[in-house]
C-alpha cells in the first residue's frame, strides 16, 4: 500500500537516551516533513527536507536532528531525550504538480513518544 | 508574527450544517488548507483555497477571503464519522503550512 511508514508506533523512552523515529516513504515525493503535535497546541515543524540531501530548520529544531540520504527515508533523532519531548511525532510528505510543492500532505500514523 | 485563530470545539446535530471559522495572520501567503483528524489518528486533506470564494467538494466547502484574512469550512448533512477535530492551515511565504490548533466537532444524535 502506497503511503508513509513510520516505526515505531509508540515508544517508552528513559531521559538522556538517544532515540531514533524512523518515515519511509514510496509515493517518490521530494519533500518531506515532521511534526510534533501537542494537546491544545498546533502541528509544530521541527524539520523539513526540500530534496534528498538537502534538510532545513522548522519551528522547534532543537534537541532533534534529521537526515535525508535519499528520496525514501528521512529519520528524526532525538540526540539525549528530555521530557519535554514527550508527544506525538508526525512524519509527512508532500505532493507535487509539474514540479510545484502543492501543499497537500500525506501523514504517517504517527510515532507516540513518552520520556520519563 | 503568524497566527492562526479558530475556535476550540463545536457541537452539532447530526443532519444539520456546521460553519468552522478560521483566522489567520502569516508572513506572505500560498494559500488555505484544511484537513481532518479523528481522534488518535493522522490528519487527512481535505480542501484548497488559493482565490476568494467558495469551493465545494460534496458534503464540505471551503471559503476563502484573502483581504479579511479569513476562512471558513462548511459540513453539511452532518454524519457521525464527522466528528474529529479539523485544521486550518495557511501556506507561508516559504511555502510552509502554519497549523492551527484544531476545532474538535462533536456530532450529537
Amino acid at each position: 500500500i502506497a503511503g508513509i511508514t513510520q516505526a515505531p508506533t509508540s515508544q517508552i523512552l528513559a531521559a538522556g537516551r538517544r532515540m531514533t523515529l524512523r518515515c519511509t516513504q514510496d509515493m517518490r515525493h521530494n519533500a518531506m516533513y515532521w511534526y510534533r503535535q501537542d494537546l491544545g497546541l498546533g502541528l509544530r515543524l521541527i524539520h523539513y527536507s526540500n530534496t534528498a540531501g538537502t534538510t532545513g530548520k522548522g519551528e522547534v529544531p532543537d534537541g532533534y536532528s534529521v537526515s535525508r540520504a535519499n528520496t525514501d527515508d528521512f529519520p528524526l533523532t532525538l540526540a539525549s531525550a528530555v521530557p519535554s519531548q514527550t508527544s506525538v511525532y508526525f512524519c509527512a510528505s508532500s505532493r507535487e504538480e509539474r514540479g510545484e510543492n502543492t501543499g497537500e500532505l500525506f501523514f504517517g500514523e504517527g510515532s507516540r513518544l513518552t520520556v520519563l | 508574527g503568524q497566527n492562526i485563530d479558530q475556535p476550540t470545539e463545536m457541537t452539532a446535530t447530526e443532519g444539520a450544517i456546521v460553519q468552522i471559522n478560521c483566522t489567520y495572520q502569516t508572513s506572505g501567503f500560498n494559500g488555505l488548507f484544511w484537513y481532518q483528524q479523528h481522534a488518535g489518528e493522522a490528519p487527512t486533506f481535505l480542501s484548497y483555497n488559493v482565490l476568494d470564494g467558495l469551493e465545494e467538494k460534496g458534503r464540505f466547502s471551503s471559503f476563502l477571503s484573502r483581504s479579511k484574512g479569513y476562512s471558513y469550512l462548511l459540513l453539511k448533512e452532518l454524519q457521525m464519522k464527522d466528528s474529529a477535530s479539523y485544521l486550518c492551515a495557511p501556506m507561508d511565504s516559504n511555502y510552509q503550512l502554519i497549523w492551527g490548533a484544531g476545532t474538535k466537532l462533536i456530532i450529537k444524535p
